[in-house]
């Protein structure tokens, strides 16, 4: 069985650009999050979604956006791109039961510039 | 006071040596706590859940205080590929949201 995709693997945009990410889970798996990780720290949660609703969002502009789609792949997308949103961006996919632990995609690390 | 914290390190150990790490949570509502190893520049990795009577898989034995909300890992008989950074992970109660711990480097030495 495949694991979590993602696409593109490395990605550099300029300032203010636009950028869309995409994810496509374990197969069976309904939940996918997206998170930031920028070096040196954890992951930050930047959005989840389960049976294609938002579940939660984290402490990011809005900027940053996502959906799910009813095959539960996902995108994320962030608009008016800055500096600081160079980072790894790790989608994560669960089967969606509280108890189980994620498993990440190998993300996409995008350089902005 | 952060939502999840971890000591950074590095913590550097000799092969063979058994080492511990702390994290603490803030929410009292949490109900599903993970251990995740990340190697440099890699996706994290599930390394493993945390139960409430505690839990070994081979080396490693994790461990859960709600009382004093904190969860531990030990890894006994540390070996060099035991070296990345390990990740406490905190889900915030009621949620799917999942919440990380900024993550304790570990380096075995030969």
């Amino acid at each position: 069985d495949a694991g979590v995709t993602q696409s593109p693997t490395h990605l550099i945009k300029t300032r203010g650009q636009h950028v869309t990410l995409r994810c496509s889970p374990i197969s069976g798996h309904k939940s996918v999050s997206w998170y930031q990780q920028v070096l040196g720290q954890g992951p930050q949660f930047i959005f989840q979604y389960y049976e294609k609703e938002e579940r939660g969002r984290g402490n990011f502009p809005d900027r940053f956006s996502a959906r799910q789609f009813p095959n539960y792949s996902s995108e994320l997308n962030v608009n008016a791109l800055l500096l600081g949103d160079s980072a790894l961006y790790l989608c994560a996919s669960s089967p969606g039961e509280l108890l189980y632990g994620y498993t990440f995609g190998s993300g996409t690390r995008l350089t902005v510039v | 006071r952060k939502e999840v914290e971890q000591d950074p390190g590095p913590f550097n150990v000799p092969e063979g040596a058994t080492v511990a790490f702390n994290c603490t949570y803030s929410n009292s509502a949490s109900q599903s706590f993970f251990w995740y190893r990340q190697d440099c520049r890699k996706e994290p990795k599930l390394l493993m859940s945390v139960y409430s009577s505690g839990n070994e898989d081979g080396r490693f034995t994790a461990q859960l205080n709600r009382a004093s909300q904190y969860i531990s890992l030990l890894i006994r008989d540390s070996k060099l590929s035991d070296s990345a950074t390990y990740l406490c992970v905190v889900n915030m109660g009621g949620t799917y949201k999942y919440i990380f711990g900024t993550g304790t480097r570990l380096k075995v030495l030969a």
